[in-house]
């Protein structure tokens, strides 16, 4: 199994412009988090969804922010406009039925580091 | 709302030294499950173990340990014989599988302990 995927690795734009993160999460895990890592706030969970179905946006830090998946296998987070305080590394994660509560822990992609200038 | 709290900002020590990081966790769920993870340099997340509430005993694996103890809701990682591999971020998270829509929530993460093994 390749893991969770996420692309781009590195992202570099220019404020105001739109930014779309990717996510390809282990084949046959129902659930699918993005996470953000920053200095300040740390590692926070921004949405998750379970079986295609977002769950809960309540970390989405503003309406900038926004999250889909089409389908089991891909996810996408978007900012629009993007923003230098969106600066973060990105983590998408999967995990199969029943997450941390089955016990079979959650995956981390490697993360995507975007930068806003 | 849970909490977890890795008091320890960075810690450096000397190779071959043995290390403990701190974990101490809230939660009012009596179902709920910790986990560590890793961060080496390079930034990716890496799986080291999880715990569920139901179970207090302690893990080995290899150099690492981990002792759990419900009364006084800590959860700590203990690296023996630290090598220089073992430099990383280390993160404790807390998830209570609250099941809401069905399935577990995700994690609560700790602010991590910045572990320098020094040669």
């Amino acid at each position: 199994d390749a893991g969770v995927i996420q692309s781009p690795r590195h992202e570099v734009t220019e404020m105001g412009q739109e930014v779309t993160l990717r996510c390809k999460p282990i084949s046959g895990h129902d659930y699918l988090f993005w996470y953000r890592q920053t200095m300040m706030r740390g590692l926070e969970l921004l949405i998750y969804f379970n079986n295609n179905v977002p769950i809960d946006d309540s970390g989405m830090p503003e309406d900038r922010f926004s999250a889909k998946m089409p389908n089991a296998s891909f996810s996408t987070l978007k900012i629009q406009p993007s923003e230098p305080r969106d600066s973060a590394v990105y983590f998408c994660a999967s995990s199969p039925i029943g997450g941390g509560a089955a016990g079979y822990g959650y995956t981390f992609g490697s993360g995507t580091r975007l930068t806003v200038v | 709302a849970q909490k977890v709290t890795q008091a320890q900002t960075e810690i450096s020590v000397v190779e071959k030294e043995d290390v403990t990081l701190d974990c101490v966790y809230e939660t009012r769920d009596t179902t709920y499950y910790l986990f560590w993870y890793k961060q080496p340099p390079s930034g990716e997340l890496v799986f080291l173990i999880r715990r569920n509430s139901f179970d207090e005993q302690n893990e080995i694996s290899g150099r690492y340990s981990w002792n759990f103890q419900k009364s006084t809701s800590s959860f700590n990682f203990t690296i023996t014989a630290s090598q220089v591999v073992d430099s990383a971020v280390y993160f404790c998270a807390l998830s209570e599988a609250t099941y809401s829509g069905g399935g577990a929530d995700g994690l609560t993460f700790g602010k991590g302990t910045h572990l320098i093994i020094q040669p």
